[in-house]
């Protein structure tokens, strides 16, 4: 129980486009999503917060403009990275807290994006 | 504010060693502690968890770690290093409510010698 998913595992962009990242609980129903990015090497940095139906928290020094995160159902949250640029790679990992109220997150297996 | 300190951003056993990994945290309310593994180019898989109520808990593969209030310490061990245990270690800290953020620690990689 308790599954995570990412969609695409890996995907490839051309500067100035835009990619969406989708994270779905496939046995579970999400209130609260988290997205997080992690630089090689380093640890994961949160970069929002997102609850069911409301708009998303962003931390301090997340562009919420340029990181539009959508989370229009209790197993669907979307991060959509605009007008990418090469300094926007990175590797996206998604988290997800269930209804039950438990304090447990559980990861996807992340995205990789490369922006050439 | 809570925050997750890792001395040791790379550690190397042997093969059969013992792993010790240290976390020390930093929160003003009782934590709520995790480790997680990540293998390369994966998500995140939790080991173990301390929420209140057993300070030694014990978690997959073989690992447990021990919560020391007294040290604010959450230190992670197994007594015998296999090869697959190679990966990077998170910490990290929560204050218990329940749809909080996470303050993950920077990470130890972890290196096992045959």
């Amino acid at each position: 129980g308790a599954v995570v998913s990412q969609h695409p595992s890996w995907v490839i962009c051309k500067s100035g486009t835009s990619v969406k990242i989708e994270c779905r609980s496939l046995d579970f129903q999400a209130t609260t999503m988290f997205w997080y990015r992690q630089f090689p090497k380093q640890s994961l940095m949160l970069m929002a917060t997102s609850n069911e139906g409301s708009k998303a928290t962003y931390e301090q020094g997340v562009e919420k403009d340029k990181f539009l995160i959508n989370h229009a159902s209790l197993t669907l949250s979307t991060l959509t990275v605009t007008s990418a640029h090469p300094e926007d790679s990175s590797f996206y990992i998604c988290s997800a807290i269930g209804t039950s109220g438990s304090y447990e997150q559980y990861f996807g297996p992340g995205t990789r994006l490369t922006v050439t | 504010a809570q925050s997750v300190t890792q001395l040791g951003s790379h550690v190397s056993v042997s093969e059969g060693a013992l792993v010790l990994l240290r976390c020390n945290y930093s929160s003003s309310v009782p934590p709520y502690l995790f480790w997680y593994v990540q293998y390369p180019n994966q998500g995140l898989q939790l080991l173990l968890k301390y929420t209140s109520a057993a300070t030694l808990v014990k978690g997959i593969n073989g690992f447990e770690a021990e919560f020391k209030k007294s040290e604010t310490s959450f230190h992670l061990t197994k007594p015998s290093a296999h090869m697959s245990d190679a990966a990077e270690y998170f910490c990290a800290v929560s204050d218990g409510t329940s749809y909080d953020k996470v303050i993950f620690g920077p990470g130890t990689s972890l290196s096992v010698i045959p």
